[in-house]
């Protein structure tokens, strides 16, 4: 079945780029009925989307976040990324990719188990 | 779109039937999901479309509701059950979650 894996360094400085990538396995990323998203959960918080793409590239971000994320799809790896610049102690979380179904009432299905991210010097 | 759930939190037992709610600050059709979240694991999806349950998860678990108000109900708790709860809903191409609702042992 499709699994989702998130990979990217543990620690990142304050005002520097977050990098993540999440690869998909047993499956196609090029599927014209899922998006990809990213979630992001701080310690002991709930959860916040950050963004979607779709194969084609088309990109959807949370408003509040939109002007530090850039998400990208590399379908030859069957691989999408996440990148939030200029991170502060506010974005330490849990950031998960996970699979959203192109139907009318999307949700996201499955997750990746999630890669904690902390911001500190 | 804001989703609010209520309780924020609850105390139950073994057995017992319970009800989380999950209010849209304006009409999402039937646009919700709803997941359970365990202590360092991913969330997990158990209903979308507001009422269809997801392949594997047990019968007990059902969703109801359109428009505005919404429901989770577990019919008679399991010890695997207790967990924090989200609802989720979309509404063009952005998704929210509700606060969660934390599920603990009485």
């Amino acid at each position: 079945q499709l699994q989702l894996q998130e990979s990217g360094p543990g620690l990142v400085k304050p005002s520097e780029t977050l990098s993540l990538t999440c690869t998909v396995s047993g499956g196609s990323i090029s599927s014209s009925s899922y998006y990809w998203g990213w979630i992001r959960q701080p310690p002991g918080k709930g959860l916040e989307w950050i963004g979607s793409i779709y194969y084609s590239g088309s990109t959807y971000y949370n408003p509040s976040l939109k002007s530090r994320v850039t998400i990208s799809v590399d379908t030859s790896k069957n691989q999408f990324s996440l990148k939030l610049s200029s991170v502060t102690a506010a974005d330490t979380a849990v950031y998960y990719c996970a699979k959203i179904m192109a139907t009318i009432e999307r949700w996201f299905d499955p997750w990746g188990q999630g890669t904690l991210v902390t911001v500190s010097s | 779109i804001q989703l609010t759930q209520s309780p924020s939190s609850l105390s139950a037992s073994v057995g017992d039937r319970v009800t989380i709610t999950c209010r849209a600050s304006q009409g999402i059709s039937s646009y919700l999901a709803w997941y359970q979240q365990k202590p360092g694991k991913a969330p997990k999806l158990l209903i979308y479309a507001a009422s269809t349950l997801q392949s594997g998860v047990p019968s007990r678990f059902s969703g109801s509701g359109s428009g505005t108000d919404f429901t989770l109900t577990i019919s008679s708790l399991q010890p695997e059950d207790f967990a924090t709860y989200y609802c989720q809903q979309l509404n063009s191409y952005m998704y929210t979650f509700g606060q969660g609702t934390k599920l603990e042992i009485k």
